[in-house]
């Protein structure tokens, strides 16, 4: 079965580039059948899509959010990644990959990393 | 992007039926799926499409829909129940944007 694996800094400075990478096991990003997804959630909030990947590399992004996002894919290494730059306290939060299907079905999602925006 | 509206809270006694809400433009074209998280972990996929449980899901799960309101209901509900549930569907933009409700906190007394 598919599993995902969040990995990355668990402290970030504010300004700086929040970056994480999901290693995909089980399956292949390079299925055309899924897209793959970051999506987040503060202390205590609730659940915020960040953007998603297709394994052509094509990206769709939450538009609040979208000029500070970038996901890439490494279909070599079977890993996507986020990167979100101008990191504020605001940005602290667990980060979740998750697989998309048809329909936005998000399963299975990662474990979720905390990420803490602080000095 | 659209917005999905849930209910902050709702709670239901052991036993009893509860029925979650999830409403939004988004759900006239698109079937809600949801979500169950407790405390601590990540979601977990409960309900998806028209009204399908994945493997492992009780079938006191259930789920409908009727114009821009989907509904996710528990027949008999668990203590194990007692968790956060979120909806969430496409965006009605046509776009694979996705869009996430709010989130209930289920209480089960």
């Amino acid at each position: 079965q598919v599993q995902l694996q969040e990995s990355g800094p668990g402290l970030v400075k504010p300004s700086e580039t929040l970056s994480l990478t999901c290693t995909v096991s089980g399956g292949s990003v390079s299925s055309g059948s899924y897209y793959w997804s970051w999506i987040r959630q503060p202390p205590g909030k609730g659940l915020e899509w960040i953007g998603n990947i297709y394994y052509s590399g094509s990206t769709n992004h939450n538009p609040s959010l979208k000029s500070r996002v970038t996901i890439s894919v490494d279909t070599s290494k079977n890993q996507f990644s986020l990167k979100l730059s101008s990191v504020t306290a605001a940005d602290t939060a667990v980060y979740y990959c998750a697989r998309v299907s048809l329909g936005a079905v998000i399963d299975p999602w990662g474990q979720g990393t905390l990420v803490t925006v602080s000095s | 992007s659209s917005e999905l509206t849930q209910d902050p809270a709702v709670s239901v006694a052991l036993g009893q039926t509860v029925r979650i809400t999830c409403q939004g433009d988004s759900l006239r074209s698109y079937y809600a799926n949801w979500y169950q998280q407790k405390p601590g972990q990540a979601p977990v996929l409960v309900i998806y499409g028209k009204n399908n449980r994945p493997s492992g899901i009780p079938d006191r799960f259930s789920g409908s829909s009727s114009g821009n309101t989907a509904s996710l209901t528990i027949t008999g509900a668990q203590a194990e129940d007692e968790a956060d549930y979120y909806c969430n569907s496409r965006d009605s933009s046509g776009n694979p944007l996705l869009v996430f409700g709010g989130g209930t906190k289920l209480t089960v007394l």
